[in-house]
């Protein structure tokens, strides 16, 4: 089955700085790449998706970049702020199957 | 309106104790997850169903049943609990099974067992 990797565990960086949380899988049949954002005992929120055939995708602050033949995909967090300290989540599927997602990364914004 | 919606939001008891956790959706999705998260934070696919039917059944001790009465509702009873069971579980919906449809959670239960 699917492996995500998700590095690293954890990120402090200093508020205004910019983030990038990576994840690798190990099935190249894996097509649509979520992000989670999950705050202290709060449920898990998509912030951002990536399909197989979208090589970078931007909302406003955060952007996720997607390389298919290294089989990794990127979070990029710019202009960070205390509120954007959460776990966030990758994860990965394809067809019909349900998603498989990395172990988090911890990230803190210090004011 | 919450969209997915569970409960109990907290849930005590002993060991060897049975209890349930419903789940509920007013989203029109077809399918429905159940998670489990550690205390590691590791967020873990439990079950799927689609259509009131089972579609992932992952390795799972039977002491879980989960149980779907419509689309919108998938129930999770779990006998004899045991120490390990102790994590926060979510409930999920999603349009479709799959495809890269966005997932939606529930605001979870933290199971505590004594």
């Amino acid at each position: 089955g699917e492996n995500v990797e998700q590095h690293p565990s954890t990120l402090s960086v200093q508020e205004g700085d910019s983030a990038v949380i990576k994840c690798t899988y190990s099935d190249s049949a894996s097509n649509y790449f979520p992000w989670y954002k999950q705050e202290l005992g709060k449920r898990p929120q998509l912030i951002i998706d990536i399909r197989s055939n979208v090589g970078e995708k931007k909302d406003q602050r955060i952007a996720v970049t997607l390389n298919k033949t290294a089989k990794h995909f990127s979070l990029h967090i710019t202009e960070t702020q205390p509120e954007d300290s959460a776990v966030y989540f990758c994860a990965a599927s394809k067809g019909y199957s349900t998603l498989t997602f990395g172990k988090g990364t911890m990230l803190l914004v210090s004011p | 309106d919450t969209a997915v919606s569970q409960t109990p939001k907290y849930l005590v008891t002993q060991m060897g104790n049975d209890k349930s956790i419903k789940c509920e959706q007013n989203l029109g999705h077809d399918t429905m997850y159940w998670y489990k998260q550690d205390s590691k934070k590791f967020l873990k696919i439990m079950f799927s169903y689609n259509n009131k039917e089972l579609i992932i059944n992952e390795t799972v001790p039977n002491r879980f049943s989960p149980k779907s009465p419509d689309k919108a509702h998938l129930n999770l009873h779990i006998n004899s609990l045991e120490l390990g069971d102790s994590a926060v579980y979510f409930c999920a919906s999603s349009q479709g099974r799959g495809l890269g449809q966005p997932q939606h959670f529930g605001d979870g239960t933290r199971l505590s067992i004594l």
